[in-house]
């Protein structure tokens, strides 16, 4: 079975502050994708990144990092610097075999970031 | 990019009225599309996969003929509410797979049922 915890269900930072979203998940299987999205009010979810299981090689793309964590299962997600406009539902996602499959999403976490 | 859409954006009915969500891969074409419902607050939750050209499959405890989902075209799958009741308020968000079996997600709709 395919699980995605995300035990931080609300974060409040003040702005500039940087802030880390965990990620835990359980899967049997050996390939494997992992997601992040952001979700603003509107609704509409915004890809942010993807990983698959075979690289563990941590990503920076501007203030975003994400450390994937393979030996403790975890997916962490780093928002350096954080702005109001960071503030959103963020979700972790696990994917079967390929990115192509259905996703099985984390609670989520909601970030505030305060001025 | 490829682009999915989902039309309406937002909808209110009527209990016990039906209503029809589409949602379009505009820019590939999609054998695949997966359907989602978030209630207010929570995560979320897949509802079914759409196969072109096939029966929908349904996650466990989701009403197959209560969520009509037809996948009629290679960009086309509609996820048809039926009878909706006041329950069935949430947030429907599709999702397309391409040929590459990369996935993208709609925007979204935003069902209320009075």
């Amino acid at each position: 079975a395919q699980k995605v915890t995300q035990a931080q269900t609300e974060i409040s930072v003040v702005e500039k502050e940087d802030v880390t979203l965990d990620c835990v998940y359980e899967t049997r299987d050996t390939t494997y994708y992992l997601f992040w999205y952001k979700q603003p009010p509107s609704g509409e979810l915004v890809f942010l990144i993807r990983r698959n299981s075979f690289d563990e090689q941590n990503e920076i793309s501007g203030r975003y990092s994400w450390n994937f964590q393979k030996s403790t299962s975890s997916f962490n997600f780093t928002i350096t610097a954080s702005q109001v406009v960071d503030s959103a539902v963020y979700f972790c996602a696990l994917g079967r075999n390929n990115a192509g499959n259905m996703l099985t999403f984390g609670g989520g976490t909601r970030l505030m970031v305060k001025p | 990019g490829a682009v999915v859409s989902q039309h309406p954006s937002r909808v209110i009915c009527k209990s016990g009225t039906s209503v029809k969500i589409e949602c379009r891969s505009l820019d590939f074409q999609a054998t695949t599309m997966f359907w989602y419902r978030q209630f207010p607050k929570q995560s979320l939750m897949l509802m079914a996969t759409s196969n072109e050209g096939s029966k929908a499959t349904y996650e466990q405890g989701v009403e197959k003929d209560k969520f009509l989902i037809n996948h009629a075209s290679l960009t086309l799958s509609t996820l048809t509410v039926t009878s909706a009741h006041p329950e069935d308020s949430s947030f429907y968000i599709c999702s397309a797979r391409d040929r590459a079996r990369e996935q993208y997600f709609g925007p979204g709709t935003r069902l209320t049922v009075t």
